[in-house]
C-alpha cells in the first residue's frame, strides 16, 4: 500500500511569514511529485509540480524535493490570508502496466491570520 | 480553454437510490479519472480511462459503482443502489495522457440520506 503522510493541520501563521508545509511518501520508486490548493467546498487546483531533487520555484511558492528521504515540503513566502486553504500532497508512481497512479496526502490545513 | 465540466454539481438521494455523474474532459486530453472524496481526506482515485479503455480500477467497488466512456471524451460514473458510506464529492480529472499533470472538474457532492 503506497502511502502519503502529511500533518493534518491546522496550521496557522501570521500574514507575511513563511508557511512550510510537509510530506513524506513510502514508495521509493515514485517519479513525479505535486501540490494541488483546495480551497473549502472547492476541487484541487495544481499550484506545483517537481520532478528531480532540489528546490523550484513559482512566484511565491517553493517546492523541495529530496528522494533520498522520501520527502516534499512546500513553502510559502510572505503568506496573504488568500493562501488560507488545504494543500494536498500528490505523488506519482508506478502502478502496474505501463500505468503510472496518483496518491494523495490528507491534506494539511492552513490558516494565514491578518 | 475551458477546464474540466461536471454535472450535477450537488445531488442528494437517498439510501438504495441509484444516481449517475457526468463528466466532460479538457479537449484532447486522452487520460480522464474519477475521484472519490471523503471529506477530511484526500482524494482516491477510482478509475482511470485512457481514451475508451479502463486502466485502473481496481478501487471502483464494482458490486455498485460502474463507469463508462464510449466515445473516449465524455465519461459518466454510476452508483447502484447507493449506500450511507457513498456521501462524498466526486470529482473527475483529467490529463493530456498518465504522465502529464492532472487537472480537476468542480466536483460533484452527493448526499446519502
Amino acid at each position: 500500500q503506497k502511502e502519503v503522510e502529511q500533518n493534518s493541520g491546522p496550521l496557522s501563521v501570521p500574514e507575511g511569514a513563511i508557511a512550510s508545509l510537509n510530506c513524506t511518501y513510502s514508495d521509493r520508486g515514485s517519479q513525479s511529485f505535486f501540490w494541488y490548493r483546495q480551497y473549502s467546498g472547492k476541487s484541487p487546483e495544481l499550484i506545483m509540480s517537481i520532478y528531480s531533487n532540489g528546490d523550484k520555484e513559482d512566484g511565491r511558492f517553493t517546492a523541495q524535493l529530496n528522494k533520498a528521504s522520501q520527502y516534499v515540503s512546500l513553502l510559502i513566502r510572505d503568506s496573504q490570508p488568500s493562501d488560507s486553504a488545504t494543500y494536498l500532497c500528490a505523488v506519482k508512481g508506478f502502478s502496474g502496466g505501463s500505468n503510472y497512479k496518483l496518491t494523495f496526502g490528507k491534506g494539511t490545513l492552513l490558516t494565514v491570520n491578518p | 480553454e475551458a477546464g474540466v465540466a461536471q454535472s450535477p454539481r450537488y445531488k442528494i438521494i437517498e439510501k438504495r437510490q441509484s444516481v449517475a455523474f457526468w463528466c466532460n474532459p479538457i479537449s484532447g486530453h486522452a487520460t480522464l479519472y474519477w475521484y472519490q472524496q471523503i471529506l477530511g481526506q484526500g482524494p482516491k482515485l477510482l478509475i482511470q480511462f485512457q481514451n475508451n479503455g479502463v486502466v485502473d480500477d481496481s478501487q471502483l467497488p464494482k458490486d455498485r459503482f460502474s463507469a463508462e466512456r464510449l466515445k473516449g471524451v465524455d465519461s459518466t460514473l454510476k452508483i447502484q443502489p447507493a449506500k450511507l458510506e457513498d456521501s462524498a464529492v466526486y470529482l473527475c480529472a483529467s490529463s493530456l495522457s498518465h504522465l502529464y499533470e492532472q487537472y480537476f472538474g468542480p466536483g460533484t457532492r452527493l448526499t446519502v440520506t
